[in-house]
């Protein structure tokens, strides 16, 4: 079962930063969090993972919180082409690289 | 380098029909999932290969769902006979390691 809580939807004005929330009480200290986005009609597309620190790379950023119970993805300059459903996912480290995808955060980015 | 390939993109078919999806994941992942996406629902683990070997087919419904892959490279996923409630996106994904999943374009699976 999913083991993150996120907002069901979000809206963001284009050229502003889209910060999205997640929630991961439950994380383990092995567990990676990863963020995948799916855009309309199309498969899932891998954005960005960590496990303690921040990371940032071409897409986005990854803000963990020091106690690892939850976490932001960054979108630095939304545009039109980020409107996507967002998936925050924990992956367990011991049952053979499982993700589990609730149900997301659709973020609109607005004109 | 190519991503995960999926045929086909669409398919209708009638309840008590059978239909097979074909997936080719990135060259050199060994581990390659089979993924049910309901429509407003994320992805759900059908099943997952190691090389040829099945890791994880738990979720998978063994009455009526079955999936191969031979020779470690190629995957198929075959449902038989459809019901209404398989209407959903089939989505393939792989990877080298442990690690990041890279999904294909998806099928998207209409049973009348």
């Amino acid at each position: 079962d999913a083991k993150t809580t996120q907002p069901p939807s979000m809206d963001c004005a284009e050229g502003r930063a889209a910060n999205l929330p997640c929630n991961h009480s439950t994380i383990s200290g092995n567990e990676y969090v990863y963020w995948y986005r799916q855009i309309h009609s199309q498969g899932p597309q891998y954005i960005i993972h960590g496990l303690k620190n921040n990371e940032t790379n071409e897409m986005a950023s990854l803000i963990i919180t020091e106690d690892r119970k939850s976490s932001t993805l960054i979108l630095p300059h939304a545009t039109l082409r980020d409107t996507a459903v967002y998936y925050c996912i924990v992956r367990p480290s011991n049952t053979g690289n499982q993700f589990y995808f609730g149900t997301g955060t659709s973020l609109t980015v607005i004109p | 380098e190519a991503g995960v390939a999926q045929s086909p993109r669409y398919k209708i078919i009638e309840k008590r029909q059978s239909v097979a999806f074909w997936c080719n994941p990135i060259s050199g992942h060994a581990t390659l999932y089979w993924y049910q996406q309901i429509l407003g629902q994320g992805p759900k683990l059908l099943i997952q290969f190691q090389n040829n070997g099945v890791v994880d087919d738990s979720q998978l419904p063994k009455d009526r769902f079955s999936a191969e892959r031979l020779k470690g490279v190629d995957s198929t996923l075959k449902i038989q006979p459809a019901k209404l409630e398989d209407s959903a996106v089939y989505l393939c994904a792989s990877s080298a390691h442990a690690d990041t999943q890279y999904f294909g374009p998806g099928t998207r699976l209409t049973v009348l």
